[in-house]
């Protein structure tokens, strides 16, 4: 089955920063790459997704980009602000089966 | 705003009881998942529904473990006995579409066995 492989496993940034986290996957069948961001007792929330026919995606300050050659994509905020400061999932999923990666907490210190 | 209903929020239980929560997704969501999120991983697929049928369970530990979602709107998890392993978070979540696709998760259920 698949396996995502998510680094760092925390990251620490200062405000105004940016933030890169990345995901790697095995099997190249994979077509959808969503990210989930959660906060301290709620369930993980979208935050942005990409589908496997797409290089690069991005949203105000999020950006996305997937490289199907190397199995890897990338979560990018920009401009980091405290409200950032979460425990965020990258997944990677083939038809029915979506896998999670362990998750980065990411700390904003203003 | 839409969002998955799940309850209880918290639960805490002696091994070998019996424990149940209750999803209900968002309304017209045909598709339905029970997720366990062990404390510092990702969420793992226990079970998916299309409508009322299973369509993928074979992640459930079916010895211990039962999902239903007998006219496909709202969904019970039960496991029965309880053990200590089993402490977890454990969250629904919902899609308009089968995946894949965006999935909207509830607050979850953290379970505490003792």
């Amino acid at each position: 089955g698949e396996n995502v492989e998510q680094h760092p496993s925390t990251l620490s940034v200062q405000e105004g920063d940016s933030a890169v986290i990345k995901c790697t996957y095995s099997d190249s069948a994979s077509n959808y790459f969503p990210w989930y961001k959660q906060e301290l007792g709620k369930g993980p929330q979208l935050i942005i997704d990409i589908r496997s026919n797409v290089g690069e995606k991005k949203d105000q300050r999020i950006a996305v980009t997937l490289n199907k050659t190397a199995k890897h994509f990338s979560l990018h905020i920009t401009e980091t602000q405290p409200e950032d400061s979460a425990v965020y999932f990258c997944a990677a999923s083939i038809d029915n089966d979506m896998r999670f990666g362990a998750g980065t907490r990411l700390t904003v210190k203003p | 705003e839409a969002e998955v209903a799940q309850s209880p929020r918290y639960k805490i239980t002696e091994k070998s009881q019996a424990v149940a929560f209750w999803c209900d997704p968002i309304s017209g969501h045909a598709t339905l998942y029970w997720y366990r999120q062990i404390l510092g991983q990702g969420p793992e697929l226990l079970v998916q529904f299309q409508d009322e049928s299973v369509v993928d369970d074979s992640q459930l530990p079916k010895d211990r473990f039962s999902a239903e979602r007998l006219k496909g709107v709202d969904s019970t998890l039960k496991i029965q006995p309880a053990e200590l392993g089993d402490s977890a978070m454990y969250l629904c979540a919902s899609s308009l579409l089968p995946p894949p696709t965006e999935a909207f998760f509830g607050q979850g259920t953290r379970l505490t066995v003792v």
